[in-house]
């Protein structure tokens, strides 16, 4: 089946930096997803893209579609505190509802 | 979106006995899933709950360890059976709208321990 590569698996930082994370895919994805999961809660759609090399901005959150259809990044930049949690990208494809998710970077902000 | 409300949201349990899951969503939607996510792992879908029929089940997954029901468009129970340490894990109802053409959301998960 369809696997999601999702890195770094941890990150450590400290409040102001930037953050960047990606997924990569062994297949094409005509959907890319990053939801972002609080402790004692479930995920939180963060940013959908559709299309190859769209870039699509949520706050101080940037995502971008790759160019191949295989992989997708988020970017955080100036991270803050609440921003700490789990961060899963997950891939669709079109002729399916169901996404399949990567394994989740754990980000960790210190203030 | 739809606004998801899972209960419980957390029970300790003993080994052996049988906990159900409900998932009531505000808005009628089309698809209702569930998912396993197990300690600091990734979620892994057990099935899609079909209105009026058996769950379609993944590969792994059975309907006599986790029957599940909806019997309308904003409800499904989820029910994790002769339960093991092995299931402890949160259990998370998912739902999609295609008549909005939206993606997958989230209640907020059933944190299940079996003791």
């Amino acid at each position: 089946g369809q696997q999601l590569n999702q890195s770094p698996q941890s990150m450590f930082i400290q409040e102001g930096e930037d953050v960047s994370m990606n997924c990569t895919s062994s297949s094409i994805f005509n959907t890319w997803l990053w939801y972002k999961q609080e402790p004692g809660e479930g995920p939180v759609l963060l940013i959908a893209l559709y299309k190859a090399g769209e870039l699509t901005s949520n706050g101080r959150l940037t995502a971008q579609f790759g160019i191949t259809r295989k992989d997708s990044f988020l970017n955080i930049s100036a991270s803050i505190p609440s921003d700490v949690g789990i961060y899963f990208c997950a891939g669709r494809t079109g002729g399916s509802y169901i996404p399949t998710f990567g394994r989740g970077t754990s980000l960790i902000v210190h203030p | 979106s739809a606004v998801i409300s899972q209960k419980p949201s957390r029970d300790i349990c003993q080994r052996g006995t049988s906990l159900t899951i409900q998932c009531q969503v505000d808005s009628q939607v089309t698809m209702m899933f569930w998912y396993r996510q197990q300690p600091g792992q990734s979620l892994t879908l057990i099935a899609t709950a079909n209105q009026g029929s058996e769950a379609t089940y993944e590969s792994g997954f059975v309907i006599d360890k986790f029957p599940i029901s909806r019997p309308n468009l904003t409800f499904s129970t989820l029910t994790v059976s002769n339960m093991s340490p092995e299931d402890s894990s949160i259990y998370l109802c998912s739902v999609v709208n295609r008549v909005w053409d939206t993606e997958a959301f989230f209640g907020q998960g059933t944190r299940l321990t079996v003791v």
